[in-house]
């Protein structure tokens, strides 16, 4: 069965720092990839996806995130976070017909 | 252009009570699903439902949960005899198809059994 890791369960970062989030899966066909993320009292809502082509694809707010088929991986980058990237980040991948899947999550906060 | 939407906001109930989550998906989309999401444990898929195609019931911890959808649109998730472990925040989530991947959530119900 398919599954997701993100390594980073709560990031701290003070604001302008770099941020990188990482994601790997356990597919070795086909998959879609995402990153949502989740404001305080806010909804889940997509970040960016990822379904072919350029394997760096850009989203909203900045973020961008890779596509590393060598390495199952999807991390997620933002040169310069701000406050308002206090948020929880999942990753989530969906192989041909099967059900997306969630990583556990990865909360940063980001120090004014 | 509403969202998708789910109540009550917040249940609280007692250990060994049934409880009925509502979901109304974004009209139009075919594919709804249920979540749970507890603390630290990110995002556990439960059921799944595709226009009229059986429900994808995998994701089903127990058989204290089940779900229905009626009319390919609003969907109930109801778990019978709760349990504390039960406890959470269910989370709905409607996309135009399965195969498109985009998955619009809504606010969730936090469940806490007391």
């Amino acid at each position: 069965a398919q599954s997701v890791s993100q390594h980073n369960h709560h990031v701290i970062l003070s604001e302008a720092a770099s941020l990188e989030l990482g994601c790997n899966y356990s597919y070795g066909g086909t998959v879609n990839l995402f990153w949502y993320v989740q404001y305080p009292g806010q909804h889940l809502q997509l970040l960016l996806k990822y379904f072919s082509g350029d394997p760096l694809v850009k989203g909203i707010k900045g973020f961008e995130a890779e596509f590393i088929k060598s390495k199952f991986s999807f991390n997620l980058r933002k040169p310069s976070v701000q406050w308002s990237d206090t948020a929880e980040y999942f990753c989530a991948v969906n192989a041909g017909n099967n059900d997306m899947r969630f990583g556990a999550g990865t909360r940063l906060t980001v120090k004014p | 252009g509403a969202g998708v939407s789910q109540s009550p906001s917040n249940k609280v109930t007692e250990k060994g009570k049934d409880v009925e989550l509502r979901c109304d998906p974004i009209s139009g989309h075919t594919a709804l699903y249920w979540y749970r999401q507890s603390l630290g444990q990110g995002l556990e898929f439960l059921i799944y439902f595709q226009g009229n195609s059986a429900p994808d019931k995998s994701g089903l911890p127990s058989d204290r949960f089940s779900a229905e959808r009626t009319g390919g649109s609003v969907s109930t998730l109801t778990i019978q005899r709760t349990q504390q472990e039960d406890s959470a925040v269910y989370l709905c989530a409607s996309s135009k198809t399965r195969s498109s991947g985009v998955q619009y959530f809504g606010p969730g119900t936090r469940l806490t059994v007391t």
